[in-house]
């Protein structure tokens, strides 16, 4: 069965670190570019960050940029968020999805076909 | 910067009947949109792709439509189990990032 499993998350300080941990089981694990998508409380999805399948590509969402490394360990199917100088706005559900593409003709569409049930970040006082 | 617009915000309608769903880009961006389904305390669930080609699990009464700039999701016939929240997606290939629409939450009236 294809599965992502996320852990890691808890509650910490304003200005604190954070890792957070994707497992992966069930497929090809260094096949895939992978993310990490977010959503606070009451809210809509953000996405987060991306990787290429090798780690030699990542992308970040302008509010991350500088704070949080995503990286991935293919030995270990895993996936990793590094999130430091924590702010009360990264309180969310964090979740990891696997990233998929159908082509046609010379296009390219891309979207999420495998989600993880998520881990909470909790940033508060 | 691409921005994905999705109406209504909330829409209250009764089993057995049919909805359109609308999300709106800002910019043509051919067929490259997505629609996924979320449930209360779930993880979201990928429901099309390609503008219009349905995920595995999900029933032929949910259909996708649109390129350019509008896209429609259309179920018809709606079931308990389909009251839920959707979100439309993009993906910009550059800057690359993925863009979600703020959601449509059908509730039942």
């Amino acid at each position: 069965e294809v599965q992502l499993m996320e852990s890691g998350g808890g509650l910490v300080q304003p200005g604190g670190s954070l890792r957070l941990s994707c497992a992966a089981s069930g497929f090809t694990f260094s096949s895939y570019w992978m993310s990490w998508v977010r959503q606070a409380p009451g809210m809509g999805l953000e996405w987060v960050a991306n990787i290429k399948q090798d780690g030699s590509e990542k992308n970040y969402v302008d509010s991350a940029k500088g704070r949080f490394t995503i990286s991935r360990d293919n030995a270990k199917n895993s996936l990793y968020l590094q999130m430091n100088s924590l702010r009360a706005e990264d309180t969310a559900v964090y979740y990891c999805a696997r990233e998929e593409y159908s082509s046609f003709w010379s296009n390219y569409y891309y979207y999420m076909d495998v989600w993880g049930k998520g881990t909470t970040v909790t940033v508060s006082s | 910067e691409i921005v994905m617009t999705q109406s209504p915000a909330t829409l209250s309608v009764s089993p057995g009947e049919r909805v359109t769903l609308t999300c709106r880009a800002s910019q043509s961006i051919s067929s490259n949109l997505a629609w996924y389904q979320q449930k209360p305390g779930q993880a979201p669930r990928l429901l099309i792709y390609g503008a219009s080609t349905r995920a595995t699990g999900f029933p032929a009464r949910f259909s996708g439509s649109g390129s350019g700039t509008e896209f429609i999701l259309t179920i018809n016939s709606l079931q308990s189990e389909d009251f839920a929240v959707y979100y439309c997606q993009h993906y910009n290939n550059w800057p690359p990032k993925y863009t979600f629409g703020q959601g449509t939450k059908l509730e039942i009236k």
